[in-house]
């Protein structure tokens, strides 16, 4: 089966760098992702890594060991926008096509 | 980057009733489509993975008399959701595969929310 575990809640301060966690338990793994979803819409992509190591884009850069089954979304600068939910997402094979599995997701609140 | 339209983003009817929810890929061809499910504060599930031209896949324990899926275009999948009851009340949420940046990324619609009353 497939298991992902994230924090449920993690709090930070503007302007400093949080780390989220991810740990994921997959049947076959073709890349994670990251993404971000405000109260009541839809989620929107943040990261994808497929490669073991750091992918950076801006303010966030996102982590990935294979081997460890283990990824990180690092958020620096925290801007008040930030505070949101952050799903970890890995992609596996499905029924007929690869398919996404998501983590519960960790609401992030960033005070100031 | 790839848009995907969902409409209605919401949803309020009687028990009993059957809703439709229109899921667009607007600038790209989607063979595939996904249907979520999300409840308060719980993370997306996957209901169903819907195919262009064939029956769709249905994750376990998703009834596929209840929900309704089709993908008659490259562009277009709708969800019905048949005669409603308040436990189907939820945030239902589709999403396409757009393969040509070359991850395969997953854009995902607006979202519909759906209150059975």
């Amino acid at each position: 089966g497939q298991n992902i575990d994230q924090p449920t809640e993690m709090t930070a301060t503007e302007g400093a760098i949080v780390q989220i966690n991810c740990t994921y338990q997959t049947s076959g793994f073709n890349g994670l992702f990251w993404y971000q979803q405000h109260a009541g819409e839809a989620p929107t992509f943040l990261s994808y890594n497929v490669l073991d190591g750091l992918e950076e884009k801006g303010r966030f850069s996102s982590f990935l060991s294979r081997s460890k089954g283990y990824s990180y979304l690092l958020l620096k600068e925290l801007q008040m926008k930030d505070s949101a939910s952050y799903l970890c997402a890995v992609n596996s094979p499905g029924a007929g096509s690869y398919q996404l599995t998501f983590g519960k997701g960790t609401k992030l609140s960033v005070i100031p | 980057g790839a848009v995907v339209s969902q409409h209605p983003s919401r949803v309020i009817c009687k028990s009993g009733t059957s809703v439709k929810i229109e899921c667009r890929s607007l600038d790209f061809q989607a063979t595939t489509m996904f249907w979520y499910r999300q409840f308060p504060k719980q993370s997306l599930m996957l209901m169903a993975t819907s195919n262009e031209g064939s029956k769709a896949t249905y994750e376990q324990g998703v009834e596929k008399d209840k929900f309704l899926i089709n993908h008659a275009s490259l562009t277009l999948s709708t969800l019905t959701v048949t005669s409603a009851h308040p436990e189907d009340s939820s945030f239902y949420i589709c999403s396409a595969r757009d393969w040509q940046g070359g991850t395969g990324e997953l854009f995902f619609g607006e979202g519909s929310r759906l209150t059975v009353l």
